[in-house]
């Protein structure tokens, strides 16, 4: 068990260039989060999947952000057409159903 | 008004201090966890709780139901301990946690 796994750890971008991120989970978890964090702030729900099924998304994913999870095991989340906005503290977490989180150590972007 | 309010902070206290971080929330939870995060990211679960108290090593977490209140306590604190400390509700049937904004904590030595 490595743990959760997020790539890369930092991404600069310029503004309207697309990014992806990968989570890898821990591999008997079948509940995957996608958080956001800006600085001084607690992080903020993006999205999860339970296996391979997107459950539940925040109003703060825009039509830009789209998270898959194709095999239930990894999860990818896209954000299209950056903003300086966008520049947070990506984390990743996942679960075994309602089991303590396990949180990766996060992939912080900052667009230019 | 946020969800969830922690307090304080900041906190600052010398090596070897009891430390009490507070957590107060506004809505109906199955699970209150206490997060660690130390700079550059990286989050650790400490404590998963829903009643009563737990406790693991120098930590002690205690929730309050009724009340709607959960106390992180860190004894004989040290330099090491200092983090940001972040309060987590899991409410509603989203299974989502929703985050305090934190209490930086820093042990001077």
């Amino acid at each position: 068990d490595t743990g959760v796994s997020q790539n890369p750890r930092h991404k600069i971008t310029k503004r309207g260039q697309n990014v992806t991120f990968r989570c890898d989970p821990i591999s008997e978890h079948n509940r995957l989060y996608w958080y956001r964090q800006t600085l001084g702030q607690g992080p903020e729900f993006l999205t999860y999947f339970q296996n391979e099924a997107q459950l539940e998304k925040s109003r703060l994913l825009s039509d830009r952000f789209s998270a898959e999870r194709p095999k239930g095991s990894f999860s990818t989340l896209e954000i299209q057409r950056t903003e300086q906005g966008d520049s947070a503290m990506y984390l990743c977490a996942s679960s075994f159903l309602d089991s303590p989180l396990h949180f990766g150590n996060g992939t912080r972007l900052t667009v230019t | 008004k946020n969800e969830v309010e922690q307090s304080p902070q900041n906190l600052t206290a010398q090596e070897g201090e009891f430390i009490t971080i507070n957590c107060s929330y506004s809505v109906g939870i199955s699970a209150l966890h206490w997060l660690q995060q130390h700079p550059g990211g990286g989050i650790v679960s400490l404590f998963m709780l829903s009643s009563g108290k737990k406790k693991h090593g120098r930590l002690i977490a205690t929730i309050n139901i009724q009340e709607k209140h959960s106390s992180l306590h860190i004894t004989a604190s040290h330099p090491r301990d200092s983090a940001v400390y972040i309060c987590a509700v899991i409410s509603g049937s989203a299974r989502q946690l929703t985050f305090g904004s934190g209490t930086q904590l820093t042990v001077l030595p």
